[in-house]
């Protein structure tokens, strides 16, 4: 069955600092990945999402992703973390059926 | 800006009463998605729809719970009889599939049962 396993649940950096938050993937074939941020009291909002091609993906608000078949992986990252990215990440994927899969997620903390 | 509407935003019930929540997808989303979301499980698929057609629903408790597309502009989650347990945020997304698109998703309806 496809799942999607985010490692940390709670990351903490400092303003400035470089970010990357895990994601693996169980699925058979090239999966549709995706990254949804979520802040308190509100709904996801989709940071990036990768379908084919450059497995280099850029998204909203300077982050980026890679895809890593080899290791079953869509990593997020952000060079240098603002106070406002303080939030909730999910990767999710889509599975053939159209069934969209989530990660329990990563709480993000931003010390000042 | 089109964007997922889920009513009501909030909602507030005793145990035992009927709860029907709400969602208007994107016109034109073929691709309708009900989540629950707890501190405990996070983010559960509890259905989907294609075309109003539902597609999946075994995430969801068959006792209690029943999920609909009256039609194309309308799904509805409906618990009866609530419990405490219930209590948790729905999320209603759509998408357009299979077109390369990502699922958008609503503000979510907070469901506290007493």
């Amino acid at each position: 069955a496809q799942s999607v396993t985010q490692p940390d649940i709670h990351i903490t950096v400092s303003e400035g600092a470089s970010l990357e938050l895990r994601c693996n993937y169980s699925y058979g074939a090239t999966p549709y990945l995706f990254w949804y941020v979520q802040s308190p009291g509100q709904g996801l909002q989709l940071l990036l999402k990768y379908f084919s091609g450059d497995t280099l993906v850029q998204g909203i608000k300077g982050f980026e992703a890679e895809f890593k078949r080899s290791q079953s992986s869509f990593n997020l990252r952000k060079p240098s973390v603002h106070w406002s990215d303080a939030a909730e990440y999910f990767c999710a994927v889509y599975n053939q059926g159209g069934k969209l899969i989530f990660g329990q997620g990563t709480e993000l903390s931003v010390k000042p | 800006d089109a964007r997922v509407t889920q009513t009501p935003r909030h909602k507030v019930t005793e145990m035992g009463q009927e709860v029907t929540m709400r969602c208007q997808p994107i016109l034109g989303h073929n691709t309708v998605f009900w989540y629950r979301q707890t501190m405990m499980q996070g983010l559960e698929l509890l259905a989907y729809f294609r075309n109003r057609a539902p597609l999946d629903d075994s995430g969801m408790p068959k006792d209690r719970f029943s999920a609909e597309m009256p039609d194309a502009t309308l799904a509805t989650l409906k618990i009866q009889p609530s419990e405490p347990r219930d209590s948790a945020v729905y999320f209603c997304a759509s998408g357009l599939l299979p077109m390369n698109t990502e699922a958008f998703f609503g503000q979510g309806t907070r469901l506290t049962v007493v």
